[in-house]
Formats: structure tokens, sequence, C-alpha cells
């Protein structure tokens, strides 16, 4: 059982380049989410999702965009990458939205 | 505004010593509150849960935790610390009453000298 799988594990970008960041779970989860993680600023919901179809935004969505067209996958994707998208970011999913949520090992971007 | 403080920034103890790590909210209701655990390069670990109920829950790795609705508080304690126990620790609410949002403290690094 894998639990939560982030690809890639680290990556760099040139200013404006696009990519888009993994996430796949095997525990049939319906709410996933995603993450940044800055120094000194604990973890900021991006965006989430309640289930297939099913997406929201989160607290700094701005320049990501989500989609969620099956339960396992929940992919993140930066348009046109920014000198302040360099962060970690982290892939959760917890079964019900108010439940434990089981993250992945993280994916640490620089954007030069 | 709504948040999640966790007032100690960075904390050491040495091992086998006692810790208490802060953690207070602003949300209303009764929120769902979590802690979780981050060793380097790692993804969060849940160490324990308060949902309801008995406001003094056990976690993983000799942890607890006590929620105390008078002081909008659910600090996190251990007895005895580990070298292993070195991580950054955050605390997270889930409020019941802002739709789907999920919410972290800024963090505390916790480093043990021996």
């Amino acid at each position: 059982n894998a639990g939560v799988t982030q690809t890639p594990k680290f990556q760099v970008l040139k200013t404006g380049q696009s990519m888009t960041l993994q996430c796949a779970q095997d525990m049939n989860h319906e709410y996933m989410s995603w993450y940044r993680q800055d120094p000194g600023m604990g973890l900021r919901l991006i965006h989430y999702s309640v289930g297939a179809g099913i997406t929201d935004q989160g607290e700094v969505p701005n320049g990501y965009n989500v989609s969620r067209s099956t339960t396992e996958d929940f992919p993140l994707r930066l348009l046109s990458a920014a000198p302040s998208q360099t962060s970690v970011y982290f892939c959760a999913s917890s079964q019900l939205r108010r439940d434990i949520q089981y993250f992945g090992a993280g994916t640490r971007l620089s954007v030069l | 505004a709504q948040s999640v403080t966790q007032p100690d920034i960075h904390i050491t103890v040495s091992e086998g010593a006692s810790l208490e790590l802060r953690c207070n909210y602003s949300y209303g209701a009764t929120p769902y509150l979590f802690w979780y655990v981050q060793s380097p390069g790692q993804g969060l670990q849940l160490l324990l849960k308060y949902f309801s109920g008995d406001t003094l829950v056990q976690g993983i790795k000799g942890f607890e935790a006590e929620f105390k609705r008078s002081q909008s508080s659910f600090n996190l304690r251990k007895p005895s610390v580990h070298w292993s126990d070195a991580a950054e620790y955050f605390c997270a609410v889930d409020p019941s009453n802002t739709g789907n949002q999920f919410y972290f403290g800024t963090g505390t690094s916790l480093t043990v000298i021996p």
C-alpha cells in the first residue's frame, strides 16, 4: 500500500515555464488537497477536491490550476512559473473532509 | 482574524526532559484539532487528533495533548523526550464552520540535546 505518492521529488524551473506536479493515492480517499510550505509560514492550502470532478480554491490559489478526473489522481499545474512559487509542495488525502490527512513526501520546487 | 498560533518558533530540550508545545486557535464552534510531526526532508505524519469526547488524547510515540475549550488551546506534551523526537511539529485545525478549509500553525522546531 503506497499511500500518497508525489512526483517528482525535486524540480528546477525557469521563470515562465510550465509544469505539472503529480499526486496519486491508492486509499480510495475522496478528499485531496495541495499545500505549499514556506519557511516561517507553515503549510498553506492551495486547492482541494472533495471528489472526482469537484475542485475548489484554498488560501493561496493564484498561479495554480488543478483538476480531478479520477479519485486517485490530483495533479497541480503551474502554467507560468514565477520565483515566488519556489517552495515545497505537499499533496494530502483523507477519506472524509473532516478527517486525518495523509501526506506525500513532498516536491521541492525552485523557480529561477 | 481566524488563526492557528504556535508561539514558540524553536525549542531546545535535553534528552529525558519533559516537553510542552503550545497551540492556540481562534476559530469558533468546536474544531477538529490535530498535531503533525515532520522529520527533515519528509512529509507530515499524524501524532494525534481530537474530534470530541475525552479532552486528553493519546497519540503515537508517547505524545499526548489536552484540549482546553476555555483557553482555545491544544498543547502537545511528552513526559520524557528522546533524541529521535527532534523534528518540526505542526498544530492543525479543521474548523466546523468555514467550509472545506484546513489550517496549519507555523510550526515549532524541536532540538534535543544529549
